[in-house]
């Protein structure tokens, strides 16, 4: 069965960094690509980034570009969020969300994991 | 940016009726296209890819149509554990982008 668990959410003051994880297992990870969305609290979704098999193409939402990292470590089985200069506006949960398989564009966001809460406050 | 446009944004129906949700795009998207479900407190689930590719497991009475910028969700007989809320994705370009979410409730 596939699986995602996030962890690393937590209280984070605003202008710090935070790293969310994602750990996969049950599918041959390195052959997907992996996304994060996140969700502020009674909100709608907003994707924030994708990253390709090989780390070679990274996607961003434009209003983390420059601020946020996405990674993988395909050894791990692990997808990577890093989180810099926090704002108020990023409180949310992040979703680590598996995308398509290499070849194939259209199997977006399937499935997802059970979030972890990221709180940007003073 | 591709601007997606739900409607309605809330709506209210009784089990047995039929349903029908609306995302339009602002630009012509072919049928990158896929619809989630996401009921309070938990996590979203993928009912529809490529517009109108049902996802292994999900009922047969949730369907998807359209293609370039006018697309649907149909509940052909809605249940009691439909009652959420559904968002469209386009994937055709980036930045993705949700639809604001349509919320189903019981009437």
């Amino acid at each position: 069965e596939v699986h995602l668990v996030e962890s690393g959410g937590g209280l984070v003051q605003p202008g710090g960094s935070l790293r969310v994880s994602c750990a996969a297992s049950g599918f041959t990870f390195e052959n997907y690509w992996m996304s994060w969305v996140r969700q502020a609290p009674g909100k709608g979704l907003e994707w924030v980034a994708n990253i390709n098999r090989d780390s070679s193409e990274k996607f961003y939402v434009d209003s983390v570009k420059g601020r946020f990292t996405i990674s993988r470590d395909n050894a791990k089985n692990s997808l990577y969020l890093q989180m810099n200069s926090l704002r108020a506006e990023d409180t949310a949960v992040y979703y680590c969300a598996r995308g398509p398989v290499s070849g194939d564009y259209v199997r977006w966001f399937d499935p997802w994991g059970q979030g972890t809460l990221v709180t940007v406050s003073s | 940016d591709i601007q997606m446009t739900q409607s309605p944004s809330a709506m209210s129906a009784s089990v047995g009726d039929r349903v029908t949700i609306t995302c339009r795009a602002s630009q012509g998207i072919n049928n990158y296209l896929a619809w989630f479900q996401q009921k309070p407190g938990k996590v979203p689930k993928r009912l529809i890819y490529a517009a109108s590719s049902l996802q292994s497991g999900v009922p047969s009475r949730f369907s998807g149509s359209g293609s370039g910028t006018e697309f649907t969700l149909t509940i052909s007989s809605l249940q009691p554990e439909d009652f959420a809320t559904y968002y469209c994705l386009q994937h055709h370009n980036y930045p993705l982008t949700f639809g604001g979410g349509t919320k189903v409730e019981i009437k």
